[in-house]
């Protein structure tokens, strides 16, 4: 399986700061089509995980340009500028180049 | 816009299997490639990806759990099922059912199902 190790576990923010997520994944989810399978969503409290990122950077329809990943091989990132208080939840990298499908560990990010 | 639902018994008791369903409207499951998703989450805790099937009826399941899953897809009537057996209390959680691209874009996800084995 491919474990995707991600950092930090909680991350408090202060509104109109930029948070910084880490993802490493033990072997490079590149597919032989050029495209990295890493995506990312976010889980606000009470609600389902949530598409933000897919293949490496690119937003998901209605996902403001505040958050962008960026990474490549096996590291990888996810940026919030401008941090606001609907950023608030648990987000989850995640690699769809193998199955079983694996995700992050998960990172809260709290306002201060 | 395409909506899941999923549905299940809520307390299931411990060695019985657990039958979920996953409900989708708002479009039909026979069309677009699509990888339908079981995925679950012990309170608390982070995100387990259970299985998929494909709309031909090909499966893929997490080794971890393949020996007590089934997973089934029905398009006549727009659904696709999760039957998990020999529960126990370490399946105690709450199960989403997603739609998935082969590249992992995952939307959308239904409410989710609680699970409690007890």
């Amino acid at each position: 399986d491919i474990v995707m190790t991600q950092s930090p576990v909680f991350l408090p923010v202060t509104p109109g700061e930029t948070a910084s997520i880490s993802c490493k994944s033990s072997q490079s989810p590149l597919h032989s089509n050029g495209h990295t399978y890493v995506n990312w969503y976010l889980q606000k409290p009470g609600q389902s995980p949530q598409l933000l990122i897919y293949s490496v950077s690119d937003r998901a329809s209605g996902v403001p340009d505040r958050i962008s990943g960026s990474g490549s091989g096996t590291d990888f990132t996810l940026k919030i500028s401008r941090v606001e208080a609907e950023d608030v939840g648990v987000y989850y990298c995640m690699q769809a180049l193998q199955t079983p499908l694996t995700f992050g560990g998960g990172t809260k990010v709290e306002i201060k | 816009q395409v909506q899941l639902q999923e549905s299940g018994p809520g307390l299931v008791k411990p060695s019985q299997t657990v039958s979920l369903t996953c409900t989708v409207s708002g479009d039909s499951m026979s069309y677009g490639s699509y990888y339908w998703t079981w995925i679950r989450q012990p309170a608390g805790k982070g995100l387990e990806w259970i299985g998929r099937i494909y709309m031909t009826g090909s499966i893929n399941t997490n080794p971890s759990l393949r020996s007590r899953i089934n997973i089934s897809i029905d398009k006549s009537k727009n659904q696709f099922s999760l039957e998990l057996s020999s529960v126990t209390a370490a399946d105690t959680a709450m199960y989403y059912c997603a739609r998935f691209t082969a590249r992992g874009v995952g939307r959308p996800w239904g409410q989710g199902t609680l699970v409690t084995v007890s």
